[in-house]
């Protein structure tokens, strides 16, 4: 399973963009990247996933090089609501895959 | 629509005691994965069961054990509990292969006293 790395916290004002990195390096070819977000006692949401270029729906973009080592998850104008912990997930082509949880980014919203 | 359902939602335990958790996925959902998130830590992953059968393991203590039930819904048992057991228990569940979508539930807060 590849290996993610994100920092640690980040905080921004509301109305802000938010762009969260992801490095996974030795990232394999048929994997899947995922973007998940937990609030405090919940479980984690499923926000977005993309293989590689841009994928955008309605709460968020994610943005993949063509090496495919990171990826950006990217959310427009956010406001106190999206403070959480935002998470990056590699998965293995075929889903029930074991998967890890790395450390996640900690997003605080100023307002 | 459905989500997935854990019950309890909260339990109290003693050292040594037992403890069950049941997961109910989302109907036509065909894996189930269970979770352990300890206080300020990030969700560890246990195991995961896929049409029934045990798909993939994690860090599950031996004391640990799981099945998945012919009606797809999911049962974690713990058995002689420690006080390190004490954490947020979450289930997930997904749709058949090719997803990577994981649809999580509310979870259940044991407490080992």
């Amino acid at each position: 399973l590849a290996k993610t790395t994100q920092p640690i916290s980040m905080d921004s004002y509301e109305g802000q963009e938010v762009n969260i990195t992801c490095s996974h390096n030795n990232i394999a070819t048929n994997d899947y990247i995922t973007w998940y977000q937990q609030f405090p006692s919940q479980g984690p949401r499923f926000i977005i996933q993309g293989y590689k270029t841009k994928v955008t729906n309605e709460v968020a973009s994610l943005f993949i090089p063509a090496d495919r080592k990171s990826s950006t998850l990217s959310l427009p104008r956010v406001s106190l609501s999206d403070t959480a912990v935002y998470y990056c997930l590699v998965w293995v082509s075929g889903g029930y895959q074991k998967v890890t949880f790395g450390t996640g980014t900690k997003l605080q919203v100023i307002p | 629509a459905a989500g997935v359902i854990q019950s309890p939602r909260h339990l109290i335990k003693e050292k040594r005691e037992t403890a069950t958790l049941k997961c109910y996925p989302i109907p036509r959902h065909d894996t189930v994965y269970w979770y352990q998130q300890g206080p300020g830590q990030d969700p560890q992953f246990l195991i995961s069961f896929y049409e029934k059968m045990q798909s993939d393991k994690g860090s599950i203590p031996d004391r640990f054990s799981a099945q998945q039930f012919s009606d797809y819904h999911s049962e974690l048992n713990m058995s002689s509990l420690e006080l390190g057991d004490s954490a947020l228990y979450f289930c997930a569940s997904s749709q058949p292969s090719g997803s990577y979508e994981q649809y999580f539930g509310p979870g259940t807060r044991l407490t080992v006293t």
